[in-house]
């Protein structure tokens, strides 16, 4: 079983700055992890996934993030936000073994809503 | 592309009644799933398909019901609602295999008064 945290319900950051949201995840074997954003009203969709390779990811709207092993953590990060940023912000993550049933499901955070300040 | 399509978006029920909120996807998608989202809570997995006639329990399954009779659609079925099922719901499709994005429709919010 796999669960993830997000330890920061909401942040607050002024337009153009930087912003790094973090997650953290635990689990007893390989993971692909997900990002998803969530705007007012609306459903998810996805920003970014890391499978395998470069730990380094890059998504839609100039998002990245970057995939640590050893501390089990995924961060997501922006250099420059925008307005249009403001949203929710979930991580997933789900399992990398053979599949077998019920490995298909995906386990979300419990979110982080960001608000960017003009 | 409709994608994945969830109907009502809006719905009020009176405790007791029973309802059924429809979920549809033409992408072939193998992958069904239902999630609630509460605030501070994220998204809880209710019940989950891995193809038409297979369904399973996810983890917060108690009051509701599904069958997966297609590969396009899955209805999650209220069996008695209860306040406590006042929440926004979310469909969502994956290929099948767990590298692939899930995609979801845009949501029902359900009050139960």
């Amino acid at each position: 079983a796999q669960s993830v945290t997000q330890l920061d319900s909401q942040v607050p950051v002024f337009e153009e700055a930087p912003v790094e949201l973090r997650c953290n995840y635990s689990s007893s074997v390989s993971v692909y992890l997900f990002w998803y954003v969530q705007y007012p009203n609306q459903g998810l969709q996805l920003l970014l996934k890391y499978l395998s390779g470069s730990t380094l990811v890059k998504g839609i709207n100039g998002f990245e993030a970057e995939f640590n092993k050893s501390q089990t953590s995924f961060h997501l990060r922006k250099p420059s936000v925008h307005i249009s940023d403001t949203a929710e912000y979930f991580c997933a993550v789900s399992d990398n073994t053979e599949t077998n049933f019920g490995n298909e499901k995906l386990t979300f955070g419990t979110g982080t809503r960001l608000t960017i300040i003009p | 592309n409709a994608g994945v399509t969830q109907t009502p978006k809006f719905q009020v029920l009176k405790t007791g009644q029973s309802m059924t909120l429809q979920c549809a996807q033409d992408m072939n998608h193998e992958y069904m799933s239902w999630y609630r989202q509460d605030p501070g809570m994220g998204l809880r997995l209710i019940h989950y398909s891995v193809g038409a006639g297979i369904t399973d329990q996810g983890e917060v399954p108690n009051g509701y019901n599904v069958s997966r009779s297609t590969t396009e659609d899955f209805p999650l079925r209220l069996l008695s609602a209860a306040p406590s099922q006042t929440s926004v719901y979310f469909c969502a499709s994956r290929a099948g295999l767990m590298n692939t994005e899930a995609f979801f429709g845009q949501g029902t919010r359900l009050t139960v008064v």
